[in-house]
């Protein structure tokens, strides 16, 4: 069965470092998301991306972040000056675009730690 | 703003029992909602979508409600398992997903 993939799975770095996430969407998919979770916290909505751009982001996702598909497999989401509160796990999704509802696939994540 | 409320206590029951989750939601008019399952450490993973003009969709043992007068969503595992322990989010509509805290769900042998 396709699935999402993230690398890596952890993640540390000093603060003010810049760190990717990786992503790889499943293959037919159109629409790509990124979600974080603070420990403890719900699941919070960063990013979607489709036809190569952004189609809509949250309040969390500021000139901080921003997200690339750099080739025909890949979904990246950078963050250029690492903070503290940046700590999380994050998650890759992906769906078809079929203009009806869609169901999202979640990678596995990418804990991040920033010290 | 939109409020996704599930109960964050956590919820124990007995192998063979129903477990019923609910999901409130206010300032939204969802034409859809969601239901996914997360284990620790792992991102959610799909279960159930309904539609607002759906009272009612099943999957196996799983059964969700929608009522949108109510703003409300009950989502139920009938002769519950052991490896159904796990995080049970709600998010209405689809694509910018606005998840719940999630309810646990424990269930005991």
């Amino acid at each position: 069965e396709p699935e999402v993939t993230q690398t890596p799975s952890h993640q540390v770095t000093q603060m003010g470092q810049e760190v990717i996430l990786r992503c790889v969407p499943i293959s037919n998919h159109l629409y790509f998301y990124w979600y974080r979770q603070i420990l403890g916290q719900k699941v919070e909505f960063l990013v979607s991306f489709y036809n190569n751009e952004i189609s809509e982001k949250s309040e969390i996702f500021d000139d901080q972040f921003s997200v690339e598909r750099p080739d025909g497999s890949n979904f990246t989401l950078k963050i250029r000056s690492t903070k503290l509160e940046d700590s999380a796990m994050y998650f890759c999704a992906s769906s078809e675009f079929t203009g009806k509802e869609e169901t999202q696939y979640f990678g596995p994540g990418t804990r991040l730690l920033v010290l | 703003s939109q409020k996704i409320e599930q109960n964050s206590e956590a919820l124990n029951i007995q192998e063979g029992k129903t477990a019923t989750l609910t999901c409130n939601y206010t300032n939204y008019s969802p034409a859809y909602l969601q239901w996914y399952r997360q284990d620790p450490g792992r991102g959610p993973v799909f279960l159930l979508l309904i539609r607002e003009n759906e009272k009612e969709k099943r999957k196996e043992r799983l059964k969700v409600t929608f009522d949108t007068t109510l703003k409300q969503s009950l989502f139920h595992i009938t002769a519950s398992q052991p490896a159904d322990s796990a995080t049970y989010l709600c998010a209405p509509g689809f694509q910018k997903l606005v998840f719940g805290t999630g309810t646990r769900l424990l269930v005991s042998p």
